[in-house]
């Protein structure tokens, strides 16, 4: 059974700051790989997807990686904004398929500081 | 953008009554979620819904939860007899297959008093 773990749960940066959150999975057999933001009491919005044969996605200030044989993804922040605070999660697929059930991460809790 | 809709945004419950939650998926998505999230946990997968039939749900989808598709364009999940452990924030997914993202809405808090 696929296992998603998201260490740690909360981090607080000032901003500017560059950082890393990260995502370990247990089962590397993944479809892909889907980050998500969800802001208090909101929905989920999808930041990036890495399908199973990348390594690298990037939109704007985020930079997702993904390396299936260890099991772990990142996702980079650069320079850092107050905006940016948010619960960050990460989802995975079965290798069955794209549109089966994601596993989620609980997530972490970004508080970016001005 | 296209996006996911559903509505109510929070809904009150007695135990024991039927709630229906209703969702508007992107409109050329062929494939529909349900998902919930307990306040603090993760969140759960409850069902996924394909060609006008489920394709797959788990162990919490039960027989007091069913989904239709009543017309081109809804998806609801309708829960029979609530109870207070049902009390959830629920959310609505779709995506257009082919390994591409899949979109969820901005949730339906449901409480179950």
């Amino acid at each position: 059974k696929q296992e998603v773990t998201q260490i740690p749960a909360a981090l607080s940066v000032p901003e500017g700051e560059n950082l890393v959150l990260n995502c370990s999975f247990t089962d590397s057999a993944i479809y892909n790989l889907q980050w998500f933001r969800q802001d208090p009491g909101k929905g989920l919005t999808s930041l990036l997807l890495i399908q199973s044969s990348q390594r690298e996605q990037t939109s704007g200030r985020l930079n997702a990686s993904l390396d299936k044989s260890s099991g772990r993804s990142t996702l980079y922040i650069a320079a850092s904004q107050p905006g940016d605070s948010a619960t960050y999660l990460c989802a995975v697929p079965p290798h069955t398929g794209a549109n089966s059930k994601l596993t989620f991460g609980k997530g972490i809790t970004l508080s970016v500081r001005p | 953008e296209p996006e996911v809709t559903q509505t109510p945004s929070h809904q009150v419950t007695q135990m024991g009554q039927e709630v229906i939650l209703r969702c508007v998926p992107i409109s050329n998505h062929l494939y529909f979620y349900w998902y919930r999230q307990i306040l603090g946990q993760k969140v759960e997968f409850l069902v996924s819904f394909y060609n006008n039939e489920i394709s797959e749900k788990s162990e919490i989808f039960d027989d007091q939860f069913s989904v239709e598709r009543p017309d081109g364009s809804n998806f609801t999940l309708k829960i029979r007899s609530t109870k207070l452990e049902d009390s959830a924030m629920y959310f609505c997914a779709s995506s257009d297959g082919g390994g591409t993202e899949a979109f969820f809405g901005q949730g339906t808090r449901l409480t179950v008093v």
